[in-house]
């Protein structure tokens, strides 16, 4: 079975700092996806970015960027430039294509993710 | 374009009875999935309905269940309901197999109480 885990339960940076978030995954799978989500104190959970796992380029969006290493089996988001509205539980997944045996998404367990004005 | 709705937001019943949540996806979003979320468990799989059809589950006991209607709206219930099953349960929606990377978009979930 596929495992997400995320290291650090709690993480705090200083309002316009940049931090990164670590991420592990175990699979036998060559082809998957892998995303970030980001779930703030009202609970609606949001898709920051996402990786196919068949691209070796880093998937950007705006401040946040991704290190994936398929090797290594790491996925680590960079926010950049922090802001308030940064803090939230952000949540590493995985998922691997198709129908017959797919999961959905296996999620981590969390980063809470606090910023410090 | 409207985003994922659940109803009802919050919910509290009791020990041994049952429970209907209800989820509409994004327009024209074919695929639903639902996610249980608790402070010990985290998020977990439950099931995946793609065309009225369920397509994956996960290791949930038969109490939970589901289904799709054509309109792609779908419903879960949970029957004999026990303390355990208070939660945040989420419903995402995906284009399904027409979107290539899967992606989910989330509901704000609905909230609910076992007493």
């Amino acid at each position: 079975a596929q495992t997400v885990t995320q290291s650090q339960p709690e993480m705090s940076v200083q309002e316009a700092e940049t931090v990164t978030l670590s991420c592990t995954y175990d699979t036998s799978e060559s082809d998957y996806y892998l995303f970030w989500y980001k779930q703030p104190p009202s609970r609606q959970m949001i898709l920051v970015i996402r990786q196919e796992a068949y691209k070796q380029q880093n998937a950007t969006e705006n401040r946040f960027s991704v290190n994936f290493q398929k090797a290594a089996k790491s996925f680590s988001l960079k926010i950049s430039d922090s802001q308030l509205g940064d803090a939230a539980m952000y949540f590493c997944a995985y998922r691997i294509p198709g129908g017959g045996g797919a999961d959905g998404l296996t999620f981590g367990k969390g980063t809470h993710l606090i910023i410090q004005p | 374009k409207a985003g994922v709705t659940q109803t009802p937001r919050y919910l509290i019943k009791t020990r041994g009875q049952q429970v209907t949540l209800s989820c509409s996806p994004i327009s024209g979003h074919r695929s639903v999935s639902w996610y249980q979320q608790t402070p010990g468990q985290g998020l977990q799989f439950l099931f995946e309905y793609f065309s009225e059809t369920q397509r994956n589950k996960g290791n949930f006991p038969g109490r939970f269940s589901g289904r799709q209607f054509s309109n792609s709206r779908s419903e879960m219930n949970v029957s004999t309901l026990e303390l355990g099953d208070s939660a945040l349960y989420l419903c995402a929606s995906s284009l399904g197999r027409a979107s290539p990377s899967y992606e989910q978009y989330f509901g704000p979930g609905t909230r609910l109480t076992v007493t």
